[in-house]
């Protein structure tokens, strides 16, 4: 198989508060994870890719400083939300493959709520 | 770069009709275009995918569609079932970018019993 994994699952914290998600890779390795965010009743946008060891790549209009990407190791890519504001509150759901021609995989996805 | 766009936004069904889900992509270098299916709340779960050296692939009662030469995709649900009920998104991906996805704008397909 090739599952996922997604941590929290919820987040409810104040404006101000920096936020960080994980993404695990259980049963594979991924030199790429990507990180997407939608709003309800909208489809995903992809917001950055992950490579592992080097910077992340981000998507035009995706403020880097605001949303820091680590993937450290083959198993493990962070999203941290810097500095949340109520307007950053979203889904946020990572995916990750065995390579970039196999099928992506999705994790449960962080709802972010910034009161 | 690549803009997915997908029709209809929402789609409603009786059971056991047919539902028919279609996406046209913009750049001729998309080579895998998978279809997921997502739930409310859940996760997205991929149902089927299609390589551009593929015209069709079909998996039980879902079938993809591919038109290279006009750009476009089709995904086909038959004999749908109430738990066909979600959100359907299809996405264009191209190897030569890392493999990132671009999603349409995804079908509330709707299954009345």
């Amino acid at each position: 198989g090739a599952v996922v994994s997604q941590h929290p699952s919820r987040v409810i914290c104040k404006s101000g508060t920096s936020v960080k998600i994980e993404c695990r890779s259980l049963d594979f390795q991924a030199t790429t994870m990507f990180w997407y965010r939608q709003f309800p009743k909208q489809s995903l946008m992809l917001m950055a890719t992950s490579n592992e060891g080097s910077k992340a790549t981000y998507e035009q209009g995706v403020e880097k400083d605001k949303f820091l990407i680590n993937h450290a190791s083959l198993t493990l890519s962070t999203l941290t939300v810097t500095s949340a504001h109520p307007e950053d509150s979203s889904f946020y759901i990572c995916s990750a493959s065995k390579g970039r021609d196999q099928p992506q995989h999705f994790g449960d996805g962080t709802r972010l709520s910034i009161l | 770069g690549e803009n997915v766009e997908q029709h209809p936004s929402t789609l409603s069904v009786q059971e056991g009709d047919s539902a028919v889900i279609k996406c046209t992509y913009s750049d001729s270098a998309s080579n895998y275009f998978p279809w997921y299916k997502q739930e409310l709340g859940k996760r997205p779960q991929l149902i089927i995918d299609i390589r551009s050296n593929v015209g069709e692939k079909k998996d039980q009662r879902i079938a993809v569609t591919l038109n290279k030469t006009a750009k476009h995709f089709s995904l086909h649900i038959t004999e749908t079932q109430p738990e066909d009920s979600a959100v359907y998104f299809c996405a264009a991906s191209i190897y030569n970018q890392g493999g990132k996805l671009i999603f349409g704008q995804g079908t509330e397909l709707s299954v009345k019993p």
